[in-house]
């Protein structure tokens, strides 16, 4: 069966900050690999979606970025954090095409 | 932009009774319906899903209803339970066969004993 990883659950981090989240999927090969934030209370804000291995696709204007060094390994990263990059980050993964995507359990990130 | 509009915002149910919440969606390039189920803190679960070549799915108490030519799709919880109450989310396959899902904006569902 599949599993999908991510880490840390919860971050705080200082304004400026660089920031490094991890996504493993387990289990499946050549997924799509996806990234959301989630606001408090709200939707979720697809941020980067990658087909393969250093295919990224950016959604959304930010200073975040993403990689994907191995077939099943998604990373979120920033330079330096803005109080406005606290939310709950989710990973997801799906196989190709136009199927059900499943969640990892998160990353709460809290910018001070 | 591309929208699915969910609603209502929020609902409380009375235990045993049953909840609906409603999708709407533009254009999309497949019919492929998730809906996913999300507690405190945790990641969304996907729930059920139906790709409408039939009109309506059930899974337990869980069921989707499509209706296709006025682009809307609902789920409904039969006898609904205090253990329900979560937020869900309804989703719309984005552009062509990305896998790309375009969610709703979440239904806090409260189910009182």
């Amino acid at each position: 069966s599949q599993t999908i990883h991510q880490w840390p659950a919860t971050l705080v981090q200082p304004v400026g900050s660089p920031l490094s989240l991890e996504c493993t999927v387990e289990g499946t090969s050549n997924p799509n690999l996806y990234w959301y934030r989630q606001a408090a209370g709200r939707g979720l804000q697809l941020l980067f979606y990658s087909v393969g291995i250093g295919q990224i696709s950016s959604e959304v204007p930010q200073n975040l970025s993403a990689s994907r060094p191995q077939d099943r390994q998604f990373i979120l990263s920033s330079k330096k954090l803005l109080l406005s990059d606290s939310g709950f980050y989710l990973c997801a993964w799906s196989r190709q095409g136009p199927y059900e995507q499943y969640f990892g359990p998160g990353t709460r990130l809290t910018v001070t | 932009q591309q929208q699915v509009k969910q609603s209502p915002q929020s609902l409380i149910v009375q235990k045993g009774g049953i909840s609906i919440i409603n999708c709407a969606y533009e254009n999309t390039a497949f019919d492929y319906f998730p809906w996913y189920q999300q507690f405190p803190g945790k990641g969304p679960a996907l729930l059920i899903a139906i790709r409408p070549d039939v009109s309506e799915k059930k899974e337990g108490r869980f069921t989707i209803s499509f209706n296709k030519s006025a682009k809307q799709f609902s789920l409904h919880i039969m006898d609904s339970q205090p253990g329900d109450s979560a937020t869900y989310f309804c989703a719309a396959p984005r552009g062509s066969n990305t896998g790309k899902l375009i969610f709703g904006q979440g239904t806090t569902l409260q189910v009182k004993p």
